[in-house]
C-alpha cells in the first residue's frame, strides 16, 4: 500500500521569501509518480508539478520546483519568491504504479496550509 | 490542461431528500472518474472509481446504495446522495486523468458543497 507524509500542518513565510513544504512517501513500487496540488479557499484542486520515479532531474515549473530525493523517499516542493496568493491548502499526492493508466488512484497526504504574511 | 466542470457548485437540501451531482470532462474522454470526499481542513478522501459502462467501484467503508454511481457517457458521471442527513454536509469533488502518456494529470472539477438541512 502506499502511504504520503506530510508533517507540517501550518507553515508560515514572508512575501518574496522562498519556502520548503516537506513530502514523504513509502511504496514498494519502483515505478511511481508524484504530484502536487494548490487548494485554495475556493476549493478547487490545482496542479502544480509532476515528478516521475525514473526521472534523473527534478521538475521544475515556473516558481515550483520539486526537490526528488529517491533514497530518503522524499519530494519536497519549494516555492521560490513567495506571493499572497500561494496562500492556500497544498496536497502530495502519489500514483502507483506510474503506468499511466486511466484507472489507477491517487494517494493523498493531509496536506499543509501554507500562509503567505505581506 | 483538461477541463472537467462539476455542477451544482453548492446545493442546500433538506433531510430525506436526494441530490444529484453532475461531473462533467469538457475537452476529453475520460472511461474513468473518480469522486471525492473532504471535511473542512481534511484531505481528500476517494469515495469511488466510476467507470464508463459499468459498475462504480467503491472504497471500503463507503455505502453504494446511499451514494450512487452512473458513468453513462464518455464525458459523464454523476453521483447521487440518497436520502441525504446532515452528516452527508461534505464538498465533493470530481476527478478524471487527462489521456496521454505516463505523465498524465488527474485533473479535478470545481467541487461541489453540499449542506444536509
Amino acid at each position: 500500500a502506499q502511504k504520503i507524509t506530510q508533517t507540517q500542518p501550518g507553515m508560515f513565510v514572508q512575501e518574496k521569501e522562498a519556502v520548503t513544504l516537506d513530502c514523504t512517501y513509502d511504496t514498494s513500487d519502483q515505478s511511481y509518480g508524484l504530484f502536487w496540488y494548490k487548494q485554495p479557499s475556493s476549493g478547487e484542486m490545482i496542479f502544480l508539478i509532476y515528478q516521475g520515479s525514473y526521472d534523473e532531474q527534478n521538475a521544475t515549473e515556473g516558481r515550483y520546483s520539486l526537490n526528488f530525493q529517491k533514497a530518503r523517499k522524499s519530494a519536497n516542493l519549494v516555492i521560490s519568491a513567495s506571493q499572497l496568493g500561494d496562500s492556500a491548502m497544498y496536497f502530495c499526492a502519489m500514483r502507483a504504479p506510474n503506468s499511466g493508466g486511466s484507472n489507477y488512484k491517487l494517494t493523498f497526504g493531509k496536506g499543509t496550509l501554507l500562509t503567505v504574511n505581506p | 490542461g483538461a477541463v472537467v466542470s462539476q455542477h451544482p457548485s453548492w446545493v442546500i437540501c433538506k433531510s430525506g431528500t436526494s441530490v444529484k451531482i453532475e461531473c462533467r470532462s469538457l475537452d476529453f474522454q475520460a472511461t474513468t472518474m473518480f469522486w471525492y470526499r473532504q471535511f473542512p481542513k481534511q484531505s481528500l478522501m476517494l469515495m469511488a472509481t466510476s467507470n464508463e459502462g459499468s459498475k462504480a467501484t467503491y472504497e471500503q467503508g463507503v455505502e453504494k446504495d446511499k451514494f450512487l454511481i452512473n458513468h453513462a457517457s464518455l464525458t459523464l458521471s454523476t453521483l447521487t446522495v440518497t436520502s441525504a442527513h446532515p452528516e452527508d454536509s461534505s464538498f465533493y469533488i470530481c476527478s478524471a486523468w487527462g489521456h496521454g502518456g505516463i505523465t498524465d494529470t488527474q485533473y479535478f472539477g470545481p467541487g461541489t458543497r453540499l449542506t444536509v438541512l
